[in-house]
């Protein structure tokens, strides 16, 4: 079955610094999707991407999908202590709406 | 916005008795809703799709008889843990899209669930 496997599992960063997280797709997908949950919350959706190639930017969150739409990336600039919480990546291979997770990023910021 | 409501935030329970879970979709209707099971720093793994007016579809490894889902009406699902044991303890969470998923889908605040 659709796989999705993230990196890293940790990331811990001082505020301002930069953060990545990427997603890997053993299939290729119709579309990825990138959630945000914070420590005792329920996942938030931040962003769908669908097309080959495609870049999205929220304020400092920059997200891409990959040419072969089987692999994607959130990067953070600047990060700030608001961005804590762990980063899921979220594949969808068909069109009965499935979601497949990554394992998720969390982040930590020291302040 | 898509509200999802999810009820109850949290339950303890004893081993051998059955607990039922709800999510309503607020604001939309929802022909279909997911149920996931999350461990404590794990991801979410998708347990069933819950079909307004049909059967549930339960993903791989997953006792239908054990997790009852029922979507009666196009606003709510229910997941029912049947005899639950201490394994059953997890953070269980609901998500529905009022966009068939082409607009990220709403997760419900999830559900805390002890057995002791």
């Amino acid at each position: 079955g659709q796989q999705v496997m993230q990196i890293p599992q940790y990331q811990h960063v001082q505020e301002g610094e930069d953060f990545t997280t990427y997603c890997n797709s053993s299939t290729t997908l119709s579309n990825i999707q990138w959630y945000k949950q914070r420590p005792g919350g329920h996942p938030v959706f931040l962003i769908q991407l669908v097309k080959s190639g495609e870049v999205k930017k929220q304020k400092r969150l920059t997200f891409q999908f990959g040419e072969a739409k089987k692999n994607s990336s959130l990067h953070i600039t600047a990060t700030q202590t608001t961005d804590v919480g762990t980063y899921f990546c979220a594949g969808s291979g068909g069109s009965n709406y499935k979601l497949t997770f990554g394992k998720g990023t969390l982040l930590t910021v020291n302040p | 916005g898509a509200v999802v409501s999810q009820h109850p935030s949290w339950v303890i329970c004893k081993s051998g008795t059955s607990v039922k879970i709800e999510c309503r979709s607020l604001d939309f209707q929802a022909t279909t809703m997911f149920w996931y099971r999350q461990f404590p720093k794990q991801s979410l793994m998708l347990m069933a799709t819950s079909n307004e007016g049909s059967k549930a579809t339960y993903e791989q490894g997953v006792e239908k008889d054990k997790f009852l889902i029922n979507h009666a009406s196009l606003t709510l699902s229910t997941l029912t843990v049947t005899s639950a044991h201490p394994e059953d303890s997890s953070f269980y969470i609901c998500s529905a899209s009022s966009s068939g998923g082409s607009y990220g889908y709403t997760f419900g605040s999830g559900t805390r669930l002890t057995v002791v």
